[in-house]
């Protein structure tokens, strides 16, 4: 098992440039979510997934796209990126809530700078 | 809207030494309350979940606690090794296994 891969580990874009970050997890998880970590500050939810083709907007959506066609691979994809944007990316899976909820598996992150 | 913070936001003890991590939240009405470990340049690692009707969970040295009505939940590390240097997490649980983190204690044990 692998768990969850996120590729590349690590990126510069310039300013208007577009990419997609990928992730894929191997553990046949329902749910996928992508967060951020800016420096000093805890992680903050862009968008998640509670299934193949169901994707919903987290806390800090703008400037971010997703799209969910398989159970495994939940890519997402920055358009015209922005210096704003320069943080490290979690993606992260788990089985569906049940009772009190599950645990999160993440990935290693992607470490993004726009300049 | 769920705040979490954690005190303090780094600490350094002596090898052998236990410690206490501490995370609040501001609304109680959560599914769970999580714990991570963060190594530098590296994913989260989950430590401890604890269910809402939970009072505290052990996982070799570790005990984590949660007092939904007091918004409190502390992470309790016996006899520190400098192998458990690492950022350490809390996150507050919502529906959808969402969670809000706080910002993290970063622990450094020295040898």
């Amino acid at each position: 098992n692998a768990g969850v891969t996120q590729t590349p580990k690590f990126r510069i874009l310039k300013i208007g440039q577009s990419m997609t970050l990928q992730c894929a997890q191997d553990m046949n998880h329902n749910y996928m979510y992508w967060y951020r970590q800016d420096p000093g500050m805890g992680l903050k939810l862009i968008y998640y997934s509670v299934g193949a083709g169901i994707t919903d907007k987290g806390e800090v959506p703008n400037g971010y796209n997703v799209s969910r066609s398989t159970t495994e691979y939940f890519p997402l994809r920055l358009e015209l990126a922005a210096p704003s944007q320069t943080s490290v990316y979690f993606c992260a899976s788990s089985y569906p809530h049940r009772g009190s909820g599950e645990k999160l598996f993440f990935g290693s992150g992607t470490q993004l700078s726009v300049l | 809207k769920q705040e979490v913070t954690q005190i303090p936001a780094a600490l350094s003890v002596p090898e052998g030494e236990n410690l206490v991590l501490n995370c609040s939240f501001t609304d109680s009405a959560i599914y769970n309350l999580q714990w991570f470990r963060q190594d530098p340049g590296k994913g989260l690692t989950s430590l401890l979940l604890i269910q809402s009707s939970q009072r505290e969970q052990t996982s070799g040295r570790l005990n984590a606690s949660l007092d939904k009505s007091s918004g409190r939940s502390t992470l309790y590390i016996a006899a520190s090794q400098p192998g458990d240097s690492a950022t350490y997490l809390c996150a507050a649980g919502e529906y959808g296994n969402k969670l809000v983190f706080g910002a993290g204690t970063i622990l450094r044990v020295k040898s």
